[in-house]
Parts: C-alpha cells; sequence; structure tokens
C-alpha cells in the first residue's frame, strides 16, 4: 500500500511554545489529507480536514486557531500546536486518501507538553 | 449521520482459538467499512474494507469480515489467533451523502491473545 510519513515521531516541549508536526504522501498525491488526535486507550477523534490549495475544514469543538492547518502541497500537510499547553499532549495521526475508498495513516507523533 | 459502535472494549482470548469482533454502524446511505489494526504507538494498518460486491471480504493476516446489510454489521474474525495479534482494532465506516465522505470510526475493540 501507498506510504504517509510522519514528522517528527515524538516531540516534547515547553508549555507555551508552538510545535510544528508534518504529513507526507511519499509515493501518491493526495488532495485531501486529515488529522486525527488520540487519547490514551481511546479511539481516532477527526480534527480536520485539511484541503490543498484551501483552508481546512475543522471538525466541532477543535480551535482553528489552535490547530494551526496548512496543505501547501499534493504531498504535505502540516500541523501547528500554537501556544501548546499540557492537556494538548496526544497522539497526532494523520493520514491520507488517494482515491475515495483507500485512506492510508502515518505513523503518529506523539506530543508531549510539560 | 453515521456511527459505530464496536460492542466490545476488549476481548480476551486463548491462542489459536477462533475470535469474533463485534461491529454495528448507522447510516441511512451507501457505505464504505473498514477494519484498521494499530500495534502500540503505531499508525493505523488496513485490515479488510468491504465497497461492494460480495459480502465476505477477506483480509490480511487470516482476518475476514462480513457485511450484513439487513443488521448493519460487519463483524471481524479470524478462525485461529496468534499472540502477535494482540492489538487494537477498529471499525470505521465512510458514509456518501453529497460529498460527506468523513472516515468515522469506533471505539475500538482490544485484543488480547493469552498463550
Amino acid at each position: 500500500g501507498a506510504v504517509v510519513s510522519q514528522h517528527p515521531s515524538r516531540v516534547i516541549c515547553k508549555s507555551g511554545t508552538s510545535v510544528k508536526i508534518e504529513c507526507r504522501s511519499l509515493d501518491f498525491q493526495a488532495t485531501t489529507m486529515f488529522w486525527y488526535r488520540q487519547f490514551p486507550k481511546k479511539s481516532l477523534m477527526l480534527m480536520a480536514t485539511s484541503n490543498e490549495g484551501s483552508k481546512a475544514t475543522y471538525e466541532q469543538g477543535v480551535e482553528k486557531d489552535k490547530f494551526l492547518i496548512n496543505h501547501a502541497s499534493l504531498t504535505l500537510s502540516t500541523l501547528t500546536v500554537t501556544s501548546a499547553h499540557p492537556e494538548d499532549s496526544s497522539f497526532y495521526i494523520c493520514s491520507a486518501r488517494p482515491s475515495i475508498n483507500e485512506q492510508f495513516f502515518g505513523p503518529g507523533t506523539r506530543l508531549t507538553v510539560l | 449521520a453515521q456511527s459505530v459502535t464496536q460492542l466490545d472494549s476488549q476481548v480476551p482470548v486463548f491462542e489459536e482459538a477462533p475470535v469474533e469482533l463485534r461491529c454495528n454502524y448507522s447510516s441511512s446511505v451507501s457505505v464504505y467499512l473498514f477494519w484498521y489494526v494499530q500495534y502500540p504507538n503505531q499508525g493505523l494498518q488496513l485490515l479488510l474494507k468491504y465497497l461492494s460486491g460480495s459480502t465476505l471480504v477477506k483480509g490480511i493476516n487470516g482476518f475476514e469480515a462480513e457485511f450484513n446489510k439487513s443488521q448493519t454489521s460487519f463483524h471481524l474474525r479470524k478462525p485461529s489467533v496468534h499472540i502477535s495479534d494482540t492489538a487494537e482494532y477498529f471499525c470505521a465506516v465512510i458514509a456518501f451523502s453529497g460529498g460527506y465522505n468523513k472516515l468515522i470510526f469506533g471505539a475500538g475493540t482490544r485484543l488480547a491473545v493469552h498463550p
């Protein structure tokens, strides 16, 4: 199957700083990418849909000014957690959809805010 | 709106025993159905998917699932599990309604295989 990478895999930062997470589709183009958040022992919660060349579509309850999404090209989407706080600590997973019936996931990024 | 219910949060089973992980969905429109597996601290790997056609779908690692439209179910089965099958399993659905095509996940089922 297609490969989706995320960088970094793990990040620890101080409260109040911003953290950028990159998501790349390595061998296919994706006009749409998705960002999910997963709490320990919980399911994946869709945060937003990232659309290449346009604004992201955020799910209800997700602060768009807190979680900035940029889909700069057909192979790259970034999620920036601004002014991070300990409650933002989580496992963030991106995915990309080369076609409507396939969706591939990145390996995830573990964010820890001290 | 679509939703996915995984009826069991945890399923303990002995090695080489059969297992069934249950999944029910709610949608008034046509759907695509998926099962994903997640190993600790990793992303999700697709096990199998139902798009159309035969209701019995075979996936990787010996897993299979059956789509039952009348019962709105998509249960995952394996006739004989291994220790390495211990992981979290997620059922997911995409429903099609005027462009509404987000992949929505169930709460997950933790499969614990014991020797």
